[in-house]
């Protein structure tokens, strides 16, 4: 069975400080795909970064950053320097080679002017 | 490009009624999905498309059929309108492998009474 786990239902930051958001999964699979998705308050789905099972260094796009630990499954979302517009779900997923995707239950993050 | 769309954007129907949700995507993605999102519960699955004539289910395909005619388009049919399937559905479509993130529709809004 393949599953993406995001333990912390509601998370609050200071606003310029960093916040790192949980995100394990458990999968078979050798090759996979993860990512996160930002679901702001309007709805649209946004890709944020993408992190792939053989990739040996953790991905990074602008003030997003993946935190991939192969062994332990998990693959943590960290911000730094949170802005307002940081305020939203955050969605893990994972993409098997059955090109199926797997999201979990979602992180909401507060920043805290 | 108007990328993924989804009509309507709401929709509510009587238990018992039929209707089918449209998505079409203008970036010529061989892959295509549905998805439902449920409050604390993430985005689920529905059905999935990897090309033209080729559809395969996912997580929740109960009450749903999809087919795949053409590659710009991927309707989803309610066969049965249940209270249970009262969610708001997201379209989605990609390139095959792991590598490529999704791309969304704006989703739709369906309650079912």
């Amino acid at each position: 069975a393949q599953k993406i786990t995001q333990t912390q239902p509601g998370m609050f930051v200071q606003e310029k400080e960093a916040v790192t958001l949980d995100c394990t999964y458990d999968t078979s699979d050798q090759s996979y795909g993860l990512f996160w998705y930002k679901q702001p308050s309007s709805g649209e789905m946004i890709f944020l970064i993408y992190q792939g099972s053989y990739d040996e260094q953790n991905a990074t796009e602008g003030r997003y950053s993946l935190n991939f630990q192969k062994a332990r499954k998990s693959a943590n979302l960290v911000i730094s320097a949170s802005q307002l517009g940081d305020s939203a779900m955050y969605f893990c997923a994972m993409r098997n080679t059955g090109n199926q995707f797997y999201f979990g239950t979602g992180t909401s993050l507060t920043v805290i002017p | 490009n108007a990328g993924v769309t989804q009509t309507p954007k709401f929709q509510v129907l009587k238990t018992g009624q039929s209707m089918t949700l449209q998505c079409a995507q203008d970036m010529n993605h061989e892959y295509m999905s549905w998805y439902r999102q449920d409050p604390g519960m993430g985005l689920r699955l529905i059905h999935y498309s990897v090309g033209a004539g080729i559809t395969d289910q996912g997580e929740v395909p109960n009450g749903y059929n999809v087919s795949r005619s053409t590659t710009e388009d991927f309707p989803l049919r309610l066969l049965s309108a249940a209270p249970s399937q009262t969610s708001v559905y997201f379209c989605a479509s990609s390139h095959p492998g792991l590598a490529y993130e999704q791309y969304f529709g704006p989703g739709t809004r369906l309650t079912v009474t």
